[in-house]
């Protein structure tokens, strides 16, 4: 079974800050995603990373996976209360179509 | 498109009775997934249809849970008997297929399970 475990479990920051949250597995995975749930909502996909090292940047987010696609980073620059959520990676495979969801990261920006 | 569209939005009842949870999924997605969330064990596959046939249903808990999809607009979920520990949010996602890898999932807005 293919594990996905999230850190922090939960941040609580102040507007204006940058923040970092990740996701780690003992696995290979050819892509991983990053979804924000809102409360009362179902998850919504933010990226799609595909190549070890990639970089993907969407407004003050940056996304990136690690080398050895076991691992993805979530950088938030100067974080806004919009940004607060749950965030989840999820991992796939080819030839699969399930995606395994990470534990998630609860983050509240404090205005 | 008017998205995943799941019903009802919460739904409590009491244990031993019959629950059904109902989907439409976005029109040309040929992937539909069950997902269960709790605050202790997160998102869970429960089981995924391609094209209506069932592929994967390793996740449902038991056999008091059935998930069927009749044809390509509507899929459900059913628990009977239902107990306190089946009380989640259930969502429904479909996609295009690949992993979601080009386009995600796209899920519901989920249906709130309270079984006293």
């Amino acid at each position: 079974t293919q594990l996905l475990e999230q850190s922090p479990q939960f941040l609580s920051i102040q507007e204006g800050e940058n923040l970092t949250v990740y996701c780690n597995s003992s696995s290979v995975f050819s892509s991983l995603q990053w979804y924000r749930q809102e409360p009362g909502e179902g998850p919504v996909l933010l990226v799609t990373v595909v190549t070890g090292g990639e970089v993907k940047k969407l407004k003050r987010l940056t996304f990136q996976f690690g080398d050895a696609r076991k691992d993805s980073s979530l950088h938030i620059t100067a974080a806004q209360p919009g940004d607060t959520g749950l965030y989840l990676c999820a991992g796939s495979n080819f030839g699969n179509e399930k995606l395994t969801f990470g534990t998630g990261t609860r983050l509240t920006i404090i205005p | 498109d008017a998205g995943v569209i799941q019903s009802p939005r919460h739904e409590v009842t009491e244990m031993g009775q019959e629950v059904t949870l109902r989907c439409k999924p976005i029109s040309g997605h040929d992937y539909l997934f069950w997902y269960r969330q709790t605050m202790m064990r997160g998102l869970e596959l429960l089981i995924y249809f391609n094209n209506n046939v069932p592929i994967d249903d390793s996740g449902m808990p038991e056999d008091r849970f059935s998930a069927k999809m009749p044809n390509a607009s509507f899929s459900t979920l059913k628990i009977q008997p239902s107990e306190p520990r089946d009380s989640a949010v259930y969502f429904c996602a479909s996609s295009h297929g690949t992993g979601g890898y080009d386009y995600g999932y796209t899920f519901g807005s989920g249906t709130r399970l309270t079984v006293v």
